[in-house]
């Protein structure tokens, strides 16, 4: 199985400050997907990125595939208090059919 | 149009308990999926079923069981309840995509917290 390593585990920020998340395997992933999950809910996907060196913007969140395919990114500029939540990566095995999931990053945007 | 819908949303279980939680989507995917979500652990994949009439093993199967009951409805069931399982479970469900998006999105919904004393 491949492993999706994220850091930090925890992050807390002053709102307005930009802040950059990681997610690492040593594995080559085909695409690389980030969800947020507030508390109390399911994750939600924010992005899919597919190609290697891959840039998609959502709004203040960045997202990067490495050039390797095997890392990713999200750059939040200008945090927000709604920005608060537990952001997931996660990538396919099994050619699409399953998901393996990182650990996660809690982020905290304070007042 | 409800997406993925679980319930019970909070379960409380004492040890040797069995009890089944229920999974429900309308969004017409053939693809669903059980994982349970404990602190600094990620999600865990327990079991999925690519269609109507399969269901594979995921990461973490042991302890429980699974009915892809028709095209809707994914069930998991829990014989013989132990504190190990507690958790949160999320059940999810997968869209097929373009290949320029990735080829699949998935859907979660809003988990049953299950706790066995």
């Amino acid at each position: 199985t491949q492993l999706l390593e994220q850091s930090p585990q925890f992050l807390s920020i002053q709102e307005g400050e930009n802040l950059t998340v990681y997610c690492n395997s040593s594995s080559v992933f085909s695409s690389l997907q980030w969800y947020r999950q507030e508390p109390g809910e399911g994750p939600v996907l924010l992005v899919t990125v597919v190609t290697g060196g891959e840039v998609k913007k959502l709004k203040r969140l960045t997202f990067q595939f490495g050039d390797a395919r095997k890392d990713s990114s999200l750059h939040i500029t200008a945090a927000q208090p709604g920005d608060t939540g537990l952001y997931l990566c996660a990538g396919p095995n099994f050619g699409n059919e399953k998901l393996t999931f990182g650990t996660g990053t809690r982020l905290t945007i304070i007042p | 149009n409800a997406g993925v819908t679980q319930t019970p949303k909070f379960q409380v279980l004492k040890t040797g308990q069995s009890m089944t939680l229920q999974c429900a989507q309308d969004m017409n995917h053939n693809s669903m999926y059980w994982y349970r979500q404990d602190p600094g652990m990620g999600l865990r994949l327990i079991y999925y079923s690519a269609s109507e009439g399969t269901t594979d093993k995921g990461e973490v199967p042991n302890g429980y069981n699974v009915s892809r009951l028709n095209k809707r409805e994914f069930s998991l069931r829990l014989e013989s309840a132990a504190p190990s399982q507690t958790s949160v479970y999320f059940c999810a469900s997968k869209r097929h995509t373009g290949t320029a998006s990735g080829g699949y999105e998935q859907y979660f919904g809003p988990g049953t917290r299950l706790t066995v004393t």
